[in-house]
């Protein structure tokens, strides 16, 4: 089955202790993406990539890092987490064949204390 | 650059009546238009997509939508709400050519009354 994987789901944690949230994708999508989303401000894109080794920033990269070492995997690193980082993150995979309809990861619910 | 406005954060409808879920863009250059759905603690669902083709656009749950260049916009549209459509609603809009980006608007959380 086609479908783009996100790990943890859910995950509480401390300001400052670094995390890493997963995302693959099994359709050999060369663009990956990732968003945030907030009540009342819909999806933000925070850092997306062309293909392998092929990143950028988007909207609000702040506070973020992310690579992209393999074509399927796509993770999103928080160095230093805080407060304001608590958020629902989704990330997304696309292709050229498909005009570019980005397929959707179920979402990470991140809480920062 | 480009941008999406929802208008109305909020529509409320009766059980059986029509949906009409407002979207307008900015493009500078021809758009890839879509609509998305996430129904609660859900991911986002694709509903439909205009991708430079027919500008009538159906989409799944009989939902549809005009893609209307003169007035940039890229209203949805259902005939008949059903309980079953509560949700929020999320049109997105891409750049053609090398521009992959896709920019989302702050979202339409639709009601329907019983």
């Amino acid at each position: 089955e086609a479908q783009v994987t996100q790990n943890p789901r859910y995950l509480i944690t401390v300001t400052g202790k670094k995390l890493t949230v997963t995302c693959s994708q099994n359709m050999n999508h060369e663009y990956m993406s990732w968003y945030r989303q907030d009540p009342g401000l819909g999806l933000r894109q925070i850092y997306y990539s062309m293909n392998v080794e092929v990143t950028d920033k988007g909207d609000v990269p702040e506070g973020y890092k992310v690579s992209r070492k393999e074509k399927r995997n796509f993770p999103l690193i928080l160095e230093s987490p805080s407060p304001n980082q608590t958020s629902l993150y989704f990330c997304a995979s696309s292709s050229l064949e498909t005009n570019y309809e980005q397929y959707f990861g179920p979402g990470t619910r991140l809480t920062v204390t | 650059a480009q941008s999406v406005t929802q208008l109305g954060s909020h529509v409320s409808v009766s059980e059986g009546a029509l949906v009409l879920l407002r979207c307008n863009y900015s493009s500078s250059v021809p758009p890839y238009l879509f609509w998305y759905v996430q129904y609660p603690n859900q991911g986002l669902q694709l509903l439909l997509k205009y991708t430079s083709a027919a500008t009538l656009v159906k989409g799944i749950n009989g939902f549809e939508a005009e893609f209307k260049k003169s007035e940039t916009s890229f209203h949805l549209t259902k005939p008949s709400a059903h309980m079953s459509d509560a949700a929020e609603y999320f049109c997105a809009v891409r750049g053609g050519g090398s521009n992959y980006k896709l920019t989302f608007g702050k979202g339409t959380l639709l009601t329907v009354n019983p």
